[in-house]
């Protein structure tokens, strides 16, 4: 079974640009997660999907938003781009929405803001 | 905060010695999670313990859970060089929420 798969591994962008960050979670997982890693902030949650519903937000400002498909893929965009945005984009997936589910990591999008 | 809080944040071992790492939090929770990422990767999810449990072992690996202390420790016996990575907690907090992670603990263990 193939695992959670983030595109593309690395970007770099300049200052007011926006990107578009894209997940394929695995096969049969309804919840896909994202998550914003930086050296000093450690795992930072972003939102939630399930369903096509997104359930949970993170405290982010609304430059960041989400979204999931009939199919359980996800995409995550950042506008006007600022150069705190640089950092690793975790996204994970789970089967369900349930507490006890463990999550599935792709390996992330490498954000570079100059 | 409802994040885990771990301790230390870096550790250095020899190959063979234990390493234990501990994850502090402020809520109640209804479980917590250990994941591991190694340089730049992914994380990989490693153990869960619910809060009725104390204890719970898979491998070289023990982790421990005091709720009224709100503290959670991860023991790993016998450490190998390819246990270099950084380990998280990750907990779910009793009321709406979804995971939150702490900052981690780097472990580094050489030959």
């Amino acid at each position: 079974k193939a695992g959670v798969t983030q595109t593309p591994r690395y970007l770099i962008k300049t200052r007011g640009q926006q990107v578009t960050l894209s997940c394929s979670p695995i096969s049969g997982h309804r919840s896909v997660s994202w998550y914003q890693q930086t050296p000093g902030q450690g795992l930072q949650f972003l939102f939630e999907y399930f369903s096509e519903t997104q359930r949970n937000k993170g405290n982010f400002p609304g430059r960041f938003s989400g979204r999931q498909f009939s199919n359980s893929r996800s995409e995550m965009n950042v506008s006007t781009l600022e150069l705190g945005d640089s950092a690793l984009y975790l996204c994970a997936s789970s089967l369900t929405t349930a507490t006890n589910e463990k999550l599935f990591f792709g390996s992330g999008t490498q954000l570079s803001v100059l | 905060s409802q994040q885990g809080e771990e301790d230390p944040q870096a550790l250095s071992i020899q190959e063979g010695e234990n390493a234990t790492m501990n994850c502090s939090y402020k809520t109640s929770i209804n479980n917590l999670q250990w994941y591991r990422q190694n340089s730049g990767r992914g994380l990989v999810h490693l153990i869960l313990i619910r809060s009725n449990e104390r204890e719970k072992h898979s491998g070289r690996l023990r982790v421990t859970l005091d709720t009224s202390k709100k503290s959670s420790s991860l023991l790993i016996t016998a450490s190998r060089a390819a246990d270099t990575a950084s380990y998280f907690c990750a907990l779910t907090p009793d009321s709406w929420g979804k995971f939150q992670f702490g900052a981690g603990t780097q472990v580094v263990v050489t030959p």
